[in-house]
């Protein structure tokens, strides 16, 4: 079955740092691009940036380019989501999902990140 | 960038109503790189249709998707209560691929 297995929800304070993962099984991890999406709460989904784990070329929306990185261990066939410091406005779900020919076909079960202090 | 206007915001239909949705793009879409998605609450959203008009696997001949260039429509032929939802369109053209904000398909 193919699948992706996000990490568990986080609660942060404001400035922390954060890694949240994505596992991939059930395919070839590194034939397909990996694309984040934010969801907050109540609100629309908001495509974030992806990530081709062939060679881990990324691309970002400019809504979110500098705030996030997005990287991955093909060694262990996992995409990452990442701050260096969190604000109350990264508050939401956020989702890794399969890009298959940049279509978003598999989708994980979300990671809730609360960013309170 | 591209931006997706949906419309309506909500739409409230009877079971066995028709249900049409509509997608419209601030610049063309290339080669019909259109996805539809469906999204219950508490769940994470599921592929509907892609390249505008081809449905996903697993997914009900009652939804079909049209068009092309700015304009892309999501029909589902006749409600059925488990397709209460809120529906996303998103283009997978040139980067970022944005989505519209969605419509939220109401069953009375």
């Amino acid at each position: 079955e193919v699948q992706l297995v996000q990490s568990g929800a986080e609660v942060k304070k404001p400035g922390e740092s954060l890694r949240i993962s994505c596992k991939g099984s059930g395919y070839s991890f590194t034939n397909y691009w990996i694309t984040w999406v934010r969801q907050m709460p109540g609100k629309g989904l908001e495509w974030m940036g992806r990530i081709d784990p062939s060679d881990s070329y990324s691309n970002y929306s400019p809504s979110f380019q500098g705030h996030v990185t997005i990287s991955v261990d093909t060694s262990i066939n996992t995409a990452y989501l990442q701050w260096s410091s969190l604000k109350a406005s990264d508050t939401a779900m956020y989702y890794c999902v399969r890009a298959g020919s940049s279509r978003l076909d598999v989708w994980g079960k979300g990671t809730t990140v609360i960013v309170s202090s | 960038e591209i931006v997706l206007t949906q419309s309506p915001g909500t739409l409230s239909l009877s079971p066995g109503e028709r249900a049409t949705l509509s997608c419209r793009a601030s610049q063309s879409v290339s080669s019909g790189h259109l996805a539809w998605y469906q999204q219950n609450p508490g769940q994470a959203p599921r592929l509907l249709i892609y390249g505008a008009s081809t449905r996903a696997t697993g997914i009900p001949d009652r939804f079909s998707g049209s068009g092309s260039g700015t304009d892309f429509s999501l029909t589902i032929s006749r409600l059925e209560p488990e397709d209460s939802a809120v529906y996303y369109c998103q283009h997978y053209g040139r980067s970022p691929h944005t989505f519209g904000q969605g419509t939220k398909v109401e069953i009375k």
